[in-house]
């Protein structure tokens, strides 16, 4: 069972926007830290899609925005593209016992 | 353009020990730490460990009794070892670039994942 919860699927069609959400507890996204986003397409390796709750790396597209309010997080997807069908994790900071890295258990986005 | 290769056994057995090494192009390892997390069939990503050159390392609380984390920075790589497996640790294990905003850690690097089997 993971830390941060995710739901396990979630769909859209072309062009349309979809949200993700992930939800943690007083010790993680409740603290002081920030929330990852990351993209996992079948064979490829994860790829970095938001870093520090609402920040792209460069090459990014703009229609991947994210957000945290209190204990939970937010990833939204505008303009629905085939190719963002993936699975989707958010990632970030426990404190409890000596502090490490936790991660959502995944949501599959489907592009009807 | 960094680039990290996971490497090692395909197929161990169980009560054995795992090991992997993360051979780092493109960047040095004692520019940043440096992590492992991995992803079993069907299920999300779990954090293992992670580790600077000289030696600082944290351990996943879960897995800790059984992990070892290393770097050589003459060979700019970075070693895992699991002692112990069973099937559960079945997983493909990725090795991953990490950096820290000060909020806590991330993943902007990561290598394509081998895929480690446990079974006799």
């Amino acid at each position: 069972q993971s830390v941060l919860t995710q739901p396990p699927s979630v769909s859209g069609a072309p062009g349309q926007t979809v949200t993700i959400s992930c939800t943690g507890s007083s010790s993680n996204i409740g603290a002081i830290y920030d929330v990852q986003w990351y993209q996992i397409s079948p064979g490829t390796a994860p790829k970095l899609i938001i870093y520090g709750n609402n920040n792209r790396p460069s090459g990014v597209p703009d229609r991947f925005s994210g957000s945290k309010s209190g204990a939970s997080a937010s990833l939204a997807i505008t303009g629905l593209r085939a190719e963002d069908e993936a699975d989707y994790y958010c990632q970030s900071y426990d404190a409890t016992l000596s502090g490490y890295v936790v991660f959502g258990g995944g949501t599959k986005l489907t592009v009807l | 353009q960094v680039q990290l290769q996971e490497s090692g056994p395909g197929l161990v057995k169980p009560a054995e020990t795992l090991s992997l090494t993360c051979t780092v192009s493109g960047d040095s390892i004692t520019s940043h730490y440096w992590g492992w997390i991995r992803q079993s069939p069907g299920k999300g990503l779990e954090w293992i460990a992670n580790i600077y050159y000289s030696g600082t390392t944290n351990y996943n609380p879960s897995l800790k009794s059984r992990v070892t984390i290393s770097a050589d920075a003459s060979k700019n790589q970075v070693s895992l070892k699991l002692r112990s497996v069973t099937a559960a640790d079945t997983a493909v294990y990725y090795c991953a670039r990490e950096k820290n905003n000060g909020y806590g850690e991330f993943y902007d690097f990561w290598g394509q994942g081998t895929l480690v089997s446990v079974s006799s």
